[in-house]
């Protein structure tokens, strides 16, 4: 079935340095997706939805850069704060209904001052 | 303000016993979710519904039986409780088109001993 991977699972940074987040889907048909990050004991809240007809997306201080070529897309901060700290998922509708989402396994990031 | 609500935060069962998770949401959806979050595993699917009294398996259903009784209100059951099935359990919702996100409730953190 279809798959999405995402790397690294954890990824610590100093405050004010950049991070990049990297997930690699299956589906060539793909042709949007979602960011999510989830805090410490909280839900998830979606960072972004992205296109595949924009190969740069922006937004909350966080690019995506989406390679269709190797399916595959990264969740860039280029300059980290605490704040930033949590847990991120990038989520791949499955099918051409889109009604159902398949998750990464998550990356934990971890800003330190 | 749109909104997913689930209850119980937290509860501790005892292997072989019942257990009901309950998720409501005022955001006018007719999908709801219910995925199971495990450390090294993202969220998995494991029920869903699109209309009222109707509920679809999703990836991983053994186990769990799901409850659509209105648009609003959807319960994940566990009628025979294993240790296995200890997670962090959420609700989401969606509009069911193309392109939404789903919003995600806070979660139930479930320990089965």
């Amino acid at each position: 079935g279809e798959q999405v991977e995402q790397r690294p699972p954890h990824l610590s940074v100093r405050e004010g340095d950049s991070a990049v987040i990297i997930c690699t889907y299956t589906d060539p048909n793909s042709y949007y997706f979602f960011w999510y990050k989830q805090e410490p004991g909280a839900g998830l809240q979606l960072l972004m939805k992205v296109f595949s007809s924009t190969e740069i997306n922006e937004g909350q201080g966080f690019t995506v850069l989406l390679n269709k070529k190797d399916k595959q897309l990264s969740l860039n901060l280029t300059a980290a704060h605490p704040g930033d700290s949590a847990v991120y998922f990038c989520a791949v509708p499955l099918g051409s209904s889109g009604n159902k989402l398949i998750f990464g396994i998550g990356t934990l990031l971890s800003v330190k001052p | 303000e749109a909104a997913v609500t689930q209850s119980p935060r937290s509860k501790v069962a005892v292997t072989g016993g019942k257990v009901t998770l309950s998720c409501h949401q005022t955001n006018n959806h007719d999908y709801m979710y219910w995925y199971r979050q495990d450390t090294g595993h993202g969220l998995r699917l494991i029920h869903y519904s699109y209309v009222a009294d109707s509920t679809e398996k999703g990836d991983i259903p053994d186990g769990y039986k799901a409850s659509r009784p209105s648009q609003e209100n959807f319960s994940l059951i566990l009628e025979l409780a294993s240790l296995s099935q200890t997670a962090v359990y959420f609700c989401a919702s969606s509009a069911g088109n193309n392109n939404q996100a789903p919003l995600f409730g806070e979660g139930t953190r479930l320990s089965v001993l």
